[in-house]
């Protein structure tokens, strides 16, 4: 699996939009990006995926580098709830079976 | 729709115990898999069924077990409990095995502490 660098954490503003970077310099042609995010203690909750194109919707927004070695995942207009560690994960298709996680990026909605 | 389901929520097990997971997948998904997060990681991969036949398995010990029954539910089994398997244990499932398109969904998960 190609792997992913994210920020350990960042901080975004009520209202504002929120930017998690993802960096996947190794990403193959046939590797997907998938976000995940994970609210305290629940599940992790599956947010939106893309190969190629940018994909929107309606949690979220994710813009790929057209070199692909870079991806974006943009929530519009944070919310208090959006306060979660974010999983950028990349996976290969069609014969990768798992995800694997890294550390992600802590996000914190303030007021 | 319902999502995945699991049970128990909590649980509280002494070391040298076994203990049975379950977990019921999203109607129509005909794959399982399972996940250990330790506090502070993220989630890693234990294994993945479909039509009752393992189609992957993470660097678990041979303690770790799994199965899936005809329904697609699923039962995670781990003997000779450890305080190191203390851990929340998520069960995702997904319409098939692989494929970089299906997406895996989470349910709640299974908080197992080990004294």
């Amino acid at each position: 699996d190609a792997k992913t660098t994210q920020p350990t954490s960042m901080d975004c503003a009520e209202g504002r939009a929120a930017n998690l970077p993802c960096n996947h310099s190794t990403i193959s042609g046939n590797e997907y990006v998938y976000w995940y995010r994970q609210i305290h203690s629940q599940g992790p909750q599956y947010i939106i995926h893309g190969l190629k194109n940018n994909e929107t919707n309606e949690m979220a927004s994710l813009i790929i580098t057209e070199d692909r070695k870079s991806s974006t995942l943009i929530l519009p207009h944070a919310t208090l709830r959006d306060t979660a560690v974010y999983y950028c994960i990349v996976r290969v298709s069609p014969n990768d079976y798992k995800l694997s996680f890294g550390a992600g990026t802590t996000v914190t909605v303030r007021a | 729709d319902a999502g995945v389901t699991q049970s128990p929520t909590h649980l509280i097990k002494t070391r040298g115990q076994h203990v049975t997971l379950r977990c019921s997948p999203i109607s129509g998904h005909k794959s399982v898999s399972w996940y250990q997060q330790v506090l502070g990681q993220g989630p890693q991969f234990i294994f993945q069924y479909y039509e009752k036949e393992e189609r992957g398995r993470g660097n678990f010990p041979d303690r770790f077990s799994a199965r899936q029954f005809p329904n697609y539910s699923s039962e995670l089994n781990v003997n000779a409990l450890l305080l190191g398997d203390s851990a929340l244990y998520l069960c995702a499932s997904s319409l098939e095995a692989r494929g970089g398109s299906l997406t895996q969904y989470f349910g709640p998960g299974t908080r197992l502490t080990v004294l």
